[in-house]
């Protein structure tokens, strides 16, 4: 079955440091998403990309979030300068459609700000 | 506000026992609903998902959801749970006019714990 690839599964970083997460879809989707979760809260969704750009963001994607999709098959999500409320499990997503069929979350990427 | 409401923050069962988790949502007009698992150190995974027609949809590893439209509700149930359900459960809804990109509003979640 596709699968969503995410590296790295956990990333340290110092506070202020710019940090870089990696995401590979499910290759004949056109949809991506990024969605953290602050541990022992909810998914929260951060932002939406179809066609080269952004298409929805939510108010936590601030202006020190940022993604691309540099290749055909990468699509990345950075953040400039990590503060320690940054610390969470980051989570990308890809669907076929906007109706959302072949919705597929990937494994995460646990980054720890410290 | 608008949003996705799970009321059982932890639940304990026995294996056999029967399962009901909550899910309600205050979005009008259609929505989509899913209801995700996510085992300890894994990924979100799907269990289910409900887009139209048939109410009562039928997903993976023996579990159900009921679409109530009139009572903003998408309950998951399965009739007898095993030790290898404990994991946390998570009720999402794609809301209408979300720009049509289908992103995915989720519920707090709600941790199972079976019991052998």
């Amino acid at each position: 079955e596709p699968e969503v690839t995410q590296t790295p599964s956990h990333q340290v970083t110092q506070m202020g440091q710019e940090v870089i997460l990696r995401c590979v879809p499910i290759s004949n989707h056109l949809y991506f998403y990024w969605y953290r979760q602050i541990l022992g809260q909810k998914v929260e969704f951060l932002v939406s990309f179809y066609n080269n750009e952004i298409s929805e963001k939510s108010e936590i994607f601030d202006d020190q979030f940022s993604v691309e999709r540099p290749d055909g098959s990468n699509f990345t999500l950075k953040i400039r300068s990590t503060k320690l409320e940054d610390s969470a499990m980051y989570f990308c997503a890809s669907s076929e459609s906007w109706q959302g069929a072949g919705y597929t979350f990937g494994s995460g990427t646990r980054l720890t700000v410290v | 506000a608008q949003s996705v409401s799970q009321h059982n923050h932890h639940v304990i069962l026995s294996e056999a026992a029967s399962l009901e988790l909550g899910c309600n949502y205050s979005y009008g007009g259609t929505v989509n609903l899913f209801w995700y698992v996510q085992y300890p150190g894994q990924h979100l995974q799907l269990l289910l998902k409900y887009f139209s027609g048939d109410p009562l949809v039928k997903g993976i590893k023996g579990f159900e959801a009921e679409f109530i439209k009139s009572k903003f509700s998408f309950n998951l149930r399965k009739p007898s749970v095993q030790w290898s359900d404990t994991a946390e459960y998570f009720c999402a809804v794609n809301p209408p006019f979300s720009g049509g990109y289908n992103k995915l509003i989720f519920g707090a979640g709600t941790r199972l714990a079976v019991h052998p």
